[in-house]
């Protein structure tokens, strides 16, 4: 079955430490991810993802995902967090021509000032 | 370039009622796909539309219909709303509908149900 795991639902963080931020996926074929993140009353943003090639991808806002296919994962890292990254991140995977996107159930991140 | 635009933004319905929602997708984008979001489900995908035809349909009763007309705006319609419907939904466009392609959200509406 596909699926996409955040084992963190709620996550809080000092301003200027580093974050991140734990995604497993179950997929049959070759996957595409995704990291998205979403505002409060906000739709989804995209912050990167990953095809193929080079497993290290990099976003914006300063953040960046490694892939590892021998653990099914996608973590999504950032060196010095921001207070204004404060919002529900989401990790999805899809595949083939379809936009349908399975999302895993996000995790809340709080910034400490 | 305006970006997806998702009206009402908010809607309020009783049980039973039914609900027409809308989503203009940016213009030049083909794909257009609907998600509902709750605090209890997370997002799930409900249907995608390209080129006025339904290509994808996730696991939704049949009370869960759309469209997709030939200037690519898109409407989704829940007839006999139940309390269980109330959530937050989203639209997303992207050019060509391939998973490669960058989606573009909407701010979506919030659909409250009495």
């Amino acid at each position: 079955a596909q699926s996409v795991t955040q084992p963190d639902i709620h996550i809080t963080v000092s301003e200027g430490a580093s974050l991140e931020l734990r995604c497993n996926y179950s997929y049959g074929a070759t996957p595409y991810l995704f990291w998205y993140v979403q505002s409060p009353g906000q739709g989804l943003q995209l912050l990167l993802k990953y095809f193929s090639g080079d497993t290290l991808v990099q976003g914006i806002k300063g953040f960046e995902a490694e892939f590892k296919r021998s653990q099914s994962s996608f973590n999504l890292r950032k060196p010095s967090v921001h207070w204004s990254d404060a919002a529900e991140y989401f990790c999805a995977v899809g595949g083939g021509a379809t936009n349908k996107l399975i999302f895993g159930t996000g995790t809340l991140l709080a910034v400490q000032p | 370039k305006a970006g997806v635009t998702q009206t009402p933004r908010y809607l309020i319905k009783t049980r039973g009622q039914q609900v027409t929602l809308s989503c203009s997708p940016i213009s030049g984008h083909r794909s257009v796909s609907w998600y509902q979001q709750t605090p209890g489900q997370g997002l799930q995908f409900l249907f995608e539309y390209f080129s006025e035809t339904q290509r994808n349909k996730g696991n939704f009763p049949g009370r869960f219909s759309g469209r997709q007309f030939s200037n690519s705006r898109s409407e989704m319609n829940v007839s006999t709303l139940e309390l269980g419907d109330s959530a937050l939904y989203l639209c997303a466009s992207s050019a060509q509908g391939a998973t490669n392609e960058k989606l573009f959200f909407g701010s979506g509406t919030q659909l409250s149900v009495l």
